[in-house]
């Protein structure tokens, strides 16, 4: 069984298009990320959510929206795709969020999703 | 947030060789987290250290944080071919940069 999975895989679309990545997580985790990792490997947090609130948007435009319609899920919708947005996505979980101040927690990747936009 | 830099970007190695990699923080880190990444594949979670002065090791990965808690590297000792990828040094949710290694048989 994955412990992470995301959907699709790959993602091919044209410039203003909406689209939409799923995540789920059968880990019994309570906390769910979105990463951005571009083409020079740089991964950068987008949003973080435990049990389903919203914990963390990191500077990301308001095209991005995520959802998390219960803790197992997290799901990324993308309005208006522009060129820049064209990366690859990773959903990920962790058995609580991290507080800052102490222990941290191991992030459980899925396997990604290669967006293209032309 | 904290943001942790990683050098080298690159390293190619020649296989049997050791790798080292570095992260450094200017503030205190309360943790620091190693993740490796193969080519095509996801970020995989390989450690964490804590303690000022820790070290750990996994077969022929060493990992070490520094006594002030600013910096942390990760020694890989005779390199295989199966050591390619990129590694990244992480606080929570922070990534550095990555090293990338590639190594020739």
């Amino acid at each position: 069984d994955t412990a992470v999975s995301q959907t699709p895989k790959y993602l091919v679309t044209q410039m203003g298009n909406d689209k939409s990545i799923k995540c789920e997580q059968n880990l019994g985790h309570d906390t769910m990320y979105w990463y951005k990792q571009d083409s020079k490997k740089f991964l950068k947090i987008m949003f973080s959510y435990n049990n389903k609130e919203l914990i963390i948007n990191e500077t990301v435009p308001n095209r991005f929206s995520p959802k998390s319609p219960d803790k197992a899920h997290l799901n990324l919708h993308i309005n208006s795709l522009e060129l820049g947005d064209s990366a690859v996505y990773f959903c990920a979980s962790s058995p609580f969020l991290s507080s800052g101040s102490g222990f941290g927690y191991e992030q459980y990747f899925g396997p990604g999703t290669r967006l293209t936009v032309t | 947030g904290q943001q942790v830099m990683q050098i080298p970007q690159y390293q190619h190695v020649q296989e049997g060789e050791d790798f080292t990699t570095y992260c450094n923080s200017s503030t205190t880190l309360s943790n620091i987290q190693w993740y490796k990444q193969r080519p095509g594949g996801h970020p995989v979670f390989l450690i964490q250290l804590v303690k000022s002065g820790e070290v750990k090791k996994q077969k022929r990965l060493t990992f070490q944080f520094g006594e002030a808690k600013k910096n942390s590297s990760l020694h890989i000792t005779a390199t295989q071919t199966t050591d390619v990828g990129t590694y990244f040094c992480a606080r929570d949710m922070r990534f550095g940069a990555g090293t990338r290694l590639t190594v020739k048989p």
